[in-house]
């Protein structure tokens, strides 16, 4: 079993500041990236998705990937109350090429 | 666009006993997948279908897990006998064709607790 690794954290930051989760994997062929926010007792959400080097932006959230590092990471601008979740990262990785979750992070937001 | 839809929302049994789980993916779904989340844990892969053919259930444990997917659109995850550890919620996804660009949409759930 190919794994996904996350701080489970909590991470906490005040309204308004800049939110990083950072997550490790180990299959070095993996291709396609993705960050979920589920909040509690709901299901995971897809938010961004990440296939090249680099960084991906859209709205307040930013992907940033690796492949060299096998590294992945979710940064979160001017973060609301709203915000406060877990947030799991999620690798397209193994020999049938299934989507592989991290524990999660969880995030909250201080107003 | 209807979402997953998945029931029961929540079930309570001992331990033992058996248990069913029904989901119905999003219309024109091609690739149906099972989840099981334990509480603190991200979601693992129990089964993928592709239209009514398995495609990995390497995950499942066979002894006491089955799943099917009858004409390729409604799905149900079975448990007999359940055990202790099965306690967990139950996420049933489904995506448009199963590929890497094919994001999964994901139903509420159903929360078992065995006690």
């Amino acid at each position: 079993q190919k794994e996904v690794e996350q701080n489970s954290g909590p991470l906490s930051v005040p309204e308004g500041a800049i939110a990083s989760l950072n997550c490790t994997y180990s299959d070095r062929g993996s291709q396609s990236f993705f960050w979920y926010r589920q909040y509690s007792g709901k299901s995971p959400e897809l938010i961004m998705s990440i296939y090249s080097n680099g960084d991906k932006e859209d709205g307040r959230f930013t992907a940033q990937l690796n492949k060299a590092s096998q590294y992945v990471s979710l940064l979160i601008r001017d973060s609301q109350p709203s915000d406060s979740a877990t947030y799991l990262c999620a690798v397209i990785g193994g020999s049938q090429g299934n989507l592989i979750f991290g524990k999660g992070t969880k995030l909250s937001v201080k107003p | 666009e209807a979402g997953v839809a998945q029931s029961p929302r929540y079930k309570i049994i001992e331990k033992r006993q058996s248990v069913a789980f029904w989901c119905n993916p999003i219309s024109g779904h091609a690739t149906l997948y099972w989840y099981q989340q334990i509480l603190g844990q991200g979601p693992k892969l129990l089964i993928q279908f592709q239209n009514n053919g398995v495609v990995d259930d390497s995950q499942l444990p066979k002894d006491r897990f089955s799943a099917e997917r009858l004409k390729g659109v409604d799905s149900t995850l079975k448990i007999q006998p359940a055990k202790l550890e099965d306690s967990a919620v139950y996420l049933c996804a489904s995506s448009l064709s199963g590929t890497n660009n094919s994001p999964l949409h994901f139903g509420n759930g159903t929360r078992l607790t065995v006690t």
